[in-house]
């Protein structure tokens, strides 16, 4: 499984577009990339899964440059409610058919401030 | 609401015990994945099944086993429980076999006194 690094936290304001960037130099060609969002006590939430370039949903903008090393998440106008915790994670769909554990690492803790 | 259900949502009981959690997937989806959260843990990946077939464990422990059921239903057993196996335990589903796409359910709180 690839490594990845995360900011342990970032702060924002209401209002603003938030960019969180995940590391992950080892990055496999048969590797996707996942995102995240967990709040206090509940499970994590699917945000978003690409491969390369963009990918946007209702919900967040995936960017993944041509060597896709990094990728950065990108929430539009943050609410207070999207303070929370956002997880990359790097690997491949199980193309054998064989299944692959995920690794959540410790995550970026967003916090939105008013 | 992500369409996984998990129950109970608490759970308490002693050191030695034995408990079982239940699991209902997502409508159509074959996988489903285990987990347990404790804070000072993180999110560690249990176990994984496929349409009723172990497909990959994790960091589970040899007094906890599971099982997937033919109507897709999962179950997680915990036994001779210790107080360091407090957490949350949650339960996730996907639409493919060992896929990053996943939907988690609400948690399972096991608190072991």
């Amino acid at each position: 499984l690839a490594k990845t690094t995360q900011p342990i936290s970032m702060d924002s304001y209401e209002g603003q577009e938030v960019n969180i960037t995940c590391s992950h130099n080892n990055i496999a060609t048969n590797d996707y990339i996942t995102w995240y969002q967990q709040f206090p006590s509940q499970g994590p939430r699917f945000i978003i899964q690409g491969y390369k370039t963009k990918v946007t949903n209702e919900v967040a903008s995936l960017f993944i440059p041509a060597d896709r090393k990094s990728s950065t998440l990108s929430l539009p106008r943050v609410s207070l409610s999207d303070t929370a915790v956002y997880y990359c994670l790097v690997g491949d769909i199980a193309v054998s058919g064989s299944a692959r554990q995920l690794t959540f690492g410790s995550g970026t803790q967003l916090t939105v401030l008013p | 609401d992500s369409g996984v259900t998990q129950t109970p949502k608490h759970l308490i009981t002693a050191t030695g015990q034995r408990v079982t959690l239940r699991c209902s997937p997502r409508s159509g989806d074959l996988s489903v994945y285990w987990y347990q959260q404790s804070l000072d843990q993180g999110l560690q990946f249990l176990i994984q099944y496929y349409n009723g077939e172990e497909r990959a464990k994790g960091n589970i422990l040899e007094r906890f086993s599971a099982q997937q059921f033919p109507d897709l239903h999962s179950e997680l057993n915990l036994s001779s429980l210790e107080l360091g196996d407090s957490a949350l335990y949650f339960c996730a589903s996907s639409p493919r076999m060992g896929s990053y796409e996943q939907y988690f359910g609400p948690g399972t709180r096991l608190t072991v006194t």
